[in-house]
Parts: C-alpha cells; sequence; structure tokens
C-alpha cells in the first residue's frame, strides 16, 4: 500500500462518548498532519508530527483532544466526551516536505 | 483561521472549456500548493509553486504565481466531466519549520458533459 490510510470510514457516535482515529502514513513520510473539515470549508490544521514528536497543535484542538505517534509510525487522534460541534471530516496527511499525501478521511457524527 | 481565499467560490464551464481559478493569500509564503478534492473524498495534491516561480505547468495544469500581489491562479485547459471537483489553494508560510499549509475555503468546479 502506498497511499496514507485512515480507519475507519465513518463513525456515528453519541455525544458524550470517547472516539478514536487511525492513520497510518506513507512509510517513508516522517511527517504526519491532522485537519479537521466542515461541510463547506477548507481544512483547518489541528496537530502536526515530525516522526514522534509531536510539534504544533493548534487551538482548535481542546483539551478533549489528544493525538499520538507511537514510534513514528502511525497515529492516533482521539476525542473524549464528543459534543456536536466535534462531528465534522478528520483529515491524516503524510509529507517528506512540499506537497501532502491526505487520506480519505474519517467523517464523525456526533448524535 | 484561513490564509487563502479562492475566487470564484462555484464555477460551471462546458466539457472542454477552460477553467480559471484563482487565490490569493496575506503572508508571505515559502510555496503555494493546489489540492483537488471529490465529494467526500480525501485531498489529492495537483502541484506546488515555489516563491521563487512564477509560472509551472503539470498536463492540463498551468499554475501562476505573483508574490507581489499576493495571488496564484490555476488554469485547467480542455476541461472534462471527471473534473468535477473541489480546488484548494494552500500555503506555506515563510519560516515555517513544519511546512504546515493553510487552506482556503475552495472553489467548487462543475464541467457540464
Amino acid at each position: 500500500d502506498t497511499g496514507v490510510s485512515q480507519d475507519p470510514r465513518h463513525k456515528i457516535t453519541k455525544r458524550g462518548q470517547n472516539v478514536t482515529f487511525r492513520c497510518d502514513p506513507i512509510s517513508e513520510h516522517n511527517r504526519l498532519y491532522w485537519y479537521r473539515q466542515t461541510l463547506g470549508q477548507g481544512p483547518e490544521f489541528l496537530t502536526y508530527f515530525q516522526n514522534e514528536a509531536q510539534l504544533e497543535k493548534s487551538r482548535l484542538l481542546s483539551d478533549r483532544f489528544s493525538a499520538e505517534r507511537p514510534k513514528g509510525s502511525f497515529s492516533t487522534l482521539e476525542i473524549q466526551r464528543t459534543e456536536q460541534g466535534d462531528s465534522a471530516m478528520y483529515l491524516c496527511a503524510s509529507s517528506p516536505g512540499g506537497g501532502y499525501t491526505f487520506g480519505s478521511g474519517t467523517r464523525l457524527t456526533v448524535v | 483561521s484561513q490564509q487563502g481565499e479562492e475566487d470564484p467560490q462555484a464555477l460551471s464551464i462546458q466539457e472542454g472549456e477552460n477553467a480559471t481559478m484563482n487565490c490569493s493569500y496575506k503572508t508571505s509564503i515559502n510555496n503555494l500548493q493546489w489540492y483537488r478534492q471529490n465529494s467526500g473524498r480525501g485531498l489529492v495534491h495537483l502541484i506546488l509553486i515555489r516563491s521563487n516561480e512564477r509560472e509551472k505547468h503539470s498536463g492540463r495544469l498551468r499554475v501562476t504565481l505573483d508574490t507581489s500581489k499576493k495571488s496564484s491562479s490555476l488554469l485547467i485547459t480542455a476541461s472534462r466531466a471527471a473534473d468535477t471537483a473541489s480546488y484548494f489553494c494552500a500555503t506555506e508560510p515563510v519560516g515555517g519549520a513544519n511546512s504546515k499549509l493553510t487552506f482556503g475555503k475552495g472553489i467548487t468546479l462543475s464541467v457540464r458533459p
């Protein structure tokens, strides 16, 4: 597999539940990004990893959000105590520097 | 916050026509990139133009960059129905240590068969 994989593709959860998404980047890419996209908008930056180090977090990433990238390979994004406003497409991208390769995203619906 | 502003917001053309999309941005950049997104899918990288470049071609795509006006344009020639998608410009700021891209809101392109 030469692309960026995200799992699951869709997630429906009840408000207040915790959810976790996974991203498997292209193996040679040391940079990994999480973005969030709502309907009619462009992607908004959430957080960035270089290898296993989380180097930047957006103010959008409240304390209910946490991301990890153990061993600099796959990454997980967890949202605790989900709210309806968390409903969005969560996109993962990896890059060696320059252009990004995006996964297909995880669409989260909080009901 | 979103750095890029694309124009127009929506564009509808006939197959075979050319489509021109514009992007303006606010801060100094290292490079500007264009992406395509089909409905409900991830984004696909189309082309990257560096701040010291003025024009770049890739297949049916032509992108220009005017750093003095802080603007870029994407031209798709001989459009096809399969070009129907949303198009986003994204900028990497100068001094950005992490190559973090900031995206605009996108342009919806419809190509009528």
